[in-house]
């Protein structure tokens, strides 16, 4: 079973920030959250990871709490390419092995409207 | 660097009859994942290989599916007989793995089979 609570559904406005909520209550001390998108028939794709501080890359931002207890993902200026599911995992994965295998669970979508 | 390669694109059959699908991962990448993704689910783990060698395959229903990974490259993955409920998006993943800090995995764009 996945370890993540993701909202089913949410709707952005294009140009506007979208923030994509994850409960991850169970999280351990040594696993990474990671976040992955999937477009409409192409296989999920990477955004973007971290443990415990804050990161930024050129595709998103993700927010991470001090308890690493939730995380939030920031899409900061939303275009109607960002319709995706997005998926919230949590994974030992840098440590390789059957640890490091990612469990999607059903994630959210997200629907970037004009 | 080119992407995770995958064929066929789609695939019909009928009920009790095999098929096959082929993977072939990111060059240098010794972990190759096959998942199967039902339609409206996250994709779900099938089986991990490290080099060519079976990590995880304990979602793997065996008793049907069959995959390899012979010389540690390219990977195929079998189902004989097929199931109406075997109609899914076969994705195939592959990662560097190891001890090394990286960015998860790359997909491929998957095989979309019905069974019919």
């Amino acid at each position: 079973d996945a370890k993540t609570t993701q909202p089913p559904s949410m709707d952005c406005a294009e140009g506007r920030a979208a923030n994509l909520p994850c409960n991850h209550s169970t999280i351990s001390g040594n696993e990474y959250v990671y976040w992955y998108r999937q477009i409409h028939s192409q296989g999920p794709q990477y955004i973007i990871h971290g443990l415990k501080n804050n990161e930024t890359n050129e595709m998103a931002s993700l927010i991470i709490t001090e308890d690493r207890k939730s995380s939030t993902l920031i899409l900061p200026h939303a275009t109607l390419r960002d319709t995706a599911v997005y998926y919230c995992i949590v994974s030992h994965l840098p440590y390789g092995g059957s640890q490091g295998n990612l469990i999607f669970g059903k994630g959210t979508k997200l629907s970037v409207k004009p | 660097e080119a992407g995770v390669a995958q064929s066929p694109r789609y695939k019909i059959i009928e009920k009790r009859q095999s098929v096959a699908f082929w993977c072939n991962p990111i060059s240098g990448h010794a972990t190759l994942y096959w998942y199967q993704q039902i339609l409206g689910q996250g994709p779900k783990l099938l089986i991990q290989f490290q080099n060519n060698g079976v990590v995880d395959d304990s979602q793997l229903p065996k008793d049907r599916f069959s995959a390899e990974r012979l010389k540690g490259v390219d990977s195929t993955l079998k189902i004989q007989p097929a199931k109406l409920e075997d109609s899914a998006v076969y994705l195939c993943a592959s990662s560097a793995g190891g001890l090394v800090a990286n960015y998860g995995y790359t997909f491929g764009s998957g095989t979309r089979l019905t069974v019919v």
